[in-house]
């Protein structure tokens, strides 16, 4: 059973480009959400994808934003990249039909603005 | 005040020792708490799961909830080396599946 994948593993990034992360959920899951892990710090939420849409937002600008395919994976993109944007970004999956709230990471991507 | 907070001081014990750790919460709407296993460049893996107030064991693991208090814990007892790793508490409100994570507890099991 293929738990939740993340590609790429790592990338540099110089100010003011953009970056496209991908998200394959955990088999059967229909939920996926993303979190943005700075060094040091526990994840912060950025927004939840659920039946192709945002479902719920954290307090990120709009520069992020993000997708969710017919097959439940999911693209999160970032636009004018800014030094801060520096940090791990972890995808976790869920299932929303089972009424709880358990989520299961993938091993996130590393990005780092230059 | 942060929603969830959680000392981030590192913690060092002997092996065979018993981890503690807390956190402590501002928003009362929280009913889902967890504990998340973070070893160095990877991803949270999910250590326990509880559900309102009350006490779950796993193994060496026990998990506490004081919705009175606000107040979760994590107790890991006779301690392993494997065990060193950051301890993430992270917690979400009914139907909500927005989770509120902990800065993280990084401990260190010295063999």
């Amino acid at each position: 059973d293929a738990g939740v994948t993340q590609s790429p593993t790592h990338l540099i990034k110089t100010r003011g480009q953009q970056v496209t992360l991908r998200c394959s959920p955990k088999s059967g899951h229909d939920t996926v959400s993303w979190y943005q892990q700075a060094l040091g710090q526990g994840p912060q939420f950025i927004f939840q994808y659920y039946e192709e849409e945002e479902r719920q937002r954290g307090n990120f600008p709009d520069r992020f934003s993000g997708h969710q395919f017919p097959n439940y994976s999911s693209e999160l993109n970032v636009n004018a990249l800014l030094l801060g944007d520096s940090a791990l970004y972890l995808c976790a999956s869920s299932l929303t039909a089972q009424g709880q709230e358990t989520q299961y990471f993938g091993p996130g991507t590393r990005l780092l603005v230059l | 005040q942060k929603e969830v907070e959680q000392d981030p001081g590192p913690l060092s014990v002997p092996e065979g020792a018993i981890v503690s750790l807390n956190c402590t919460y501002s928003n009362s709407a929280f009913q889902y708490f967890m504990w998340y296993r973070q070893y160095s460049r990877k991803g949270p893996e999910l250590l326990m799961y509880t559900y309102s107030s009350g006490n779950k064991e796993d193994g060496r693991f026990t998990a506490q909830v004081d919705k009175s208090s606000k107040y979760i814990s994590l107790f890991i007892r006779d301690s392993q080396p494997s065990d060193s790793a950051t301890y993430l508490c992270a917690m979400s409100a009914n139907g909500n599946n927005r989770l509120a994570f902990g800065k993280g507890n990084q401990v260190v099991v010295i063999p």
